[in-house]
């Protein structure tokens, strides 16, 4: 059983351009949630998602962040108009029920 | 919102000691997790421990929810242990989101 997908897991942007990340969860986990990691720091909430539905949004910043998780395909965490404080590693985790959480290996975001 | 803390911030061990990890946190959970966060980045579950002691090899966990606290014990460190371990709380108020503290960075030295 394959974990937590993610990619890709370098992307590099520069700033005012948008960045993409995916999200594959593990083969019948229906829960998809975003953190970010800041350098030096632990991770920090940002969404929490289930098919087609947003459940928990707390931690995204207000402006240019976006997730969606559809029926079909992986979930997206979108940024537009990258700024150099975006520069994170962003973790995906996926669970079956909505209690344990199992990671990705993160995608390194680098704002030049 | 719920508090997580964990000490010591760093420890430095030579190769073969035995290590003790804590976590305390602020109010009632549902979740509790034990990450390592590996030099390259990976983060690797160790333990899913609300409550109780698990055993893994060399690792083991205890959570003692009534008094709202968390060890993990490394017991015959190898350099392969070193990395940052992290403790992440699921708060009762919420099924979603999990709570990290600031992790205690482990050097195992030869």
């Amino acid at each position: 059983n394959a974990g937590v997908m993610q990619n890709p897991r370098h992307l590099v942007r520069r700033r005012g351009q948008e960045a993409r990340l995916r999200c594959s969860p593990m083969k019948g986990h229906s829960h998809v949630y975003w953190y970010r990691q800041l350098p030096e720091e632990g991770l920090k909430f940002m969404v929490y998602l289930q098919k087609e539905n947003i459940i928990d949004e707390s931690g995204m910043p207000k402006e240019r962040f976006s997730a969606e998780f559809p029926k079909e395909g992986p979930s997206i965490l979108r940024i537009q108009q990258v700024v150099r404080g975006d520069s994170a590693a962003y973790f995906c985790a996926s669970s079956p029920g909505g209690v344990e959480q199992f990671f990705g290996p993160g995608t390194r975001l680098t704002v030049l | 919102g719920i508090q997580v803390e964990q000490s010591p911030p760093d420890l430095i061990l030579q190769e073969g000691a035995n290590s003790t990890l804590r976590c305390n946190f602020s109010d009632s959970v549902n979740n509790l997790q034990w990450f390592h966060q590996n030099p390259w980045g990976q983060l690797i579950n160790l333990f899913y421990i609300p409550s109780g002691t698990k055993q893994n090899g060399r690792l083991s966990a205890t959570t003692v929810a009534t008094e709202r606290y968390s060890l993990l014990y490394i017991s015959s460190s190898q350099t392969t242990d070193s990395g940052v371990y992290f403790c992440a709380v699921g708060p009762y108020s919420s099924a979603s989101k999990i709570i990290f503290g600031s992790g205690t960075r482990l050097s195992i030295r030869p």
